[in-house]
């Protein structure tokens, strides 16, 4: 089945600068590439998704690449602030199973 | 994910009990999914479901027992036979074509008595 690994586990950077979260996939049948922020004893929500046919989406200080190719997949975070601090998950899908990374804590220092 | 809903928000639950919690979502979603999540911990998939009536075995599916008797509804139980059970439990749903987005309930946590 398919395996998805995430990294960093961990991720601590400045306010204002940016976060990279990276993620690989093993299986090419995978096509579409959510991510998630969770905050705390929270639910996990949806903060960008991207298709297997776009390789770029930007949505304001968010974005996520695809490289098919190499089947790995970004999270870029820009201007960071403190409400950025969350967990951040990536997860790949095949149909309607949901492969998850195991997450990035990430602190934003102000 | 405003119309997922899941309860009760805090659960505990006696040596031998089983107990049930429950999911609920009015978005028309044909699939369900229940991951259970530790601390510090990524999401493993318990059981998931693409119509009524019909579900299969997440990873980790052992002292776990789900139905699907309505579109709306995926309760989960947790059986006396689940010998550690204590984490967060999150109900999410579907749709099975199209953008295939999973949105996720509020989590119900689950402690052992």
């Amino acid at each position: 089945g398919e395996n998805v690994e995430q990294h960093p586990s961990t991720l601590s950077v400045q306010e204002g600068d940016s976060a990279v979260i990276k993620c690989t996939y093993s299986d090419s049948a995978s096509n579409y590439f959510p991510w998630y922020k969770q905050e705390l004893g929270k639910r996990p929500q949806l903060i960008i998704d991207i298709r297997s046919n776009v390789g770029e989406k930007k949505d304001q200080r968010i974005a996520v690449t695809l490289n098919k190719t190499a089947k790995h997949f970004s999270l870029h975070i820009t201007e960071t602030q403190p409400e950025d601090s969350a967990v951040y998950f990536c997860a790949a899908s095949i149909g309607v199973q949901f492969y998850f990374g195991t997450g990035t804590s990430l602190t934003v220092i102000p | 994910d405003g119309g997922i809903t899941q309860s009760p928000k805090y659960l505990f639950r006696k040596e031998g009990q089983n107990v049930t919690l429950s999911c609920e979502q009015n978005l028309n979603h044909d699939a369900m999914y229940w991951y259970r999540q530790d601390p510090g911990q990524g999401l493993r998939l318990i059981y998931y479901s693409q119509i009524v009536n019909d579900f299969q075995k997440g990873d980790i599916a052992e002292g776990y027992s789900v139905s699907r008797e309505k579109k709306e509804s995926f309760p989960l139980t947790v059986t006396s036979a689940q010998k550690n059970p204590t984490a967060f439990y999150l109900c999410a749903s579907s749709k099975t074509s199209g953008v295939l987005a999973q949105y996720f309930g509020p989590g119900t946590r689950l402690l052992v008595l």
